[in-house]
C-alpha cells in the first residue's frame, strides 16, 4: 500500500530539547515535503527536497533543519524547540501534479 | 510576498452545489491545487489545474481559473455529507514551493 508515515504521531517536550520527526515514503517519489498546520493559517511549506541531497527553504524555514540522505526518509529535526514551534506537522511525497500523498500528522506540543 | 487567500466557512444544504473561492498573488503559479482534509486526517489531493487552463472537470469537481483576476474556484456538484470537511488551496511553479490558502470548511446540511 502506498502511503507516507510520520512518527512520532504525538510528542510534547519541553523547550531547548531537540527532537527529530521521522517521514518515510514507499513510493519512490523523488518530492518530498514538510508543512505545519495553525488555525487560521492553513499549511505552510517549512522545506522541501526534489531529491536525494537537494533540500530548499519553504516559506517558514527558521528553527527547523531537514536532511535528505536517502530518497525514503525525509526527516525534520527541531535542534532547539520553543513554545512557538507548537503545531501540527504534515510530511508529503509527490511524483508528477497528480500523485501527492500525506502522512497522518504529528502533533507537536513545547512546553 | 505570495499569498493565497480563501473564505473561511461555507455552508450548503445536501444536493446543492457547493462554490469554494481562492484568490492567490503570485502571477509566477503554474500550478494551482485543490486538497481536502478530512478530521484528524492528512490532506488528499482532489484536483489541479495548469495556469494556461480555463477549466478542468473531474466528476462532481469543477475547477475553474480566471488568471486575469487570480481567481480560482473549486465547484462540487449534489454535495453530500461526505464531502464535510476543511478544502484548501495551493499555488506552486516548478522550483517545489507551495502556497497555501487558510482553508475552507465546508459544512453540508442534510
Amino acid at each position: 500500500e502506498a502511503q507516507v508515515t510520520q512518527n512520532p504521531r504525538y510528542l510534547i517536550t519541553v523547550t531547548g530539547k531537540k527532537l527529530t520527526v521521522t517521514c518515510s515514503q514507499n513510493m519512490n517519489h523523488e518530492y518530498m515535503s514538510w508543512y505545519r498546520q495553525d488555525p487560521g493559517l492553513g499549511l505552510r511549506q517549512i522545506y522541501y527536497s526534489m531529491n536525494v541531497e537537494v533540500t530548499d527553504k519553504g516559506d517558514v524555514p527558521e528553527g527547523y533543519k531537514v536532511s535528505r540522505k536517502e530518497k525514503r526518509n525525509f526527516p525534520l529535526i527541531l535542534e532547539s524547540p520553543s513554545p512557538n514551534q507548537t503545531s501540527l506537522y504534515f510530511c508529503a511525497s509527490m511524483r508528477g501534479r497528480d500523485t501527492q500523498y500525506f502522512g497522518p500528522g504529528t502533533r507537536l506540543t513545547v512546553l | 510576498g505570495e499569498d493565497v487567500e480563501q473564505s473561511l466557512f461555507l455552508s450548503v444544504r445536501e444536493g446543492d452545489s457547493s462554490v469554494i473561492n481562492c484568490t492567490y498573488t503570485d502571477s509566477s503559479s503554474t500550478y494551482l491545487y485543490w486538497y481536502k482534509q478530512e478530521p484528524g486526517a492528512g490532506l488528499q489531493l482532489l484536483t489541479y489545474i495548469f495556469s494556461n487552463m480555463d477549466m478542468k472537470q473531474d466528476q462532481r469537481l469543477t475547477v475553474l481559473l480566471n488568471k486575469k483576476d487570480k481567481h480560482l474556484s473549486l465547484r462540487i456538484a449534489d454535495t453530500q455529507t461526505g464531502d464535510s470537511a476543511i478544502y484548501f488551496c495551493a499555488g506552486g511553479g516548478n522550483t517545489g514551493k507551495l502556497i497555501f490558502g487558510q482553508g475552507t470548511t465546508l459544512q453540508v446540511k442534510p
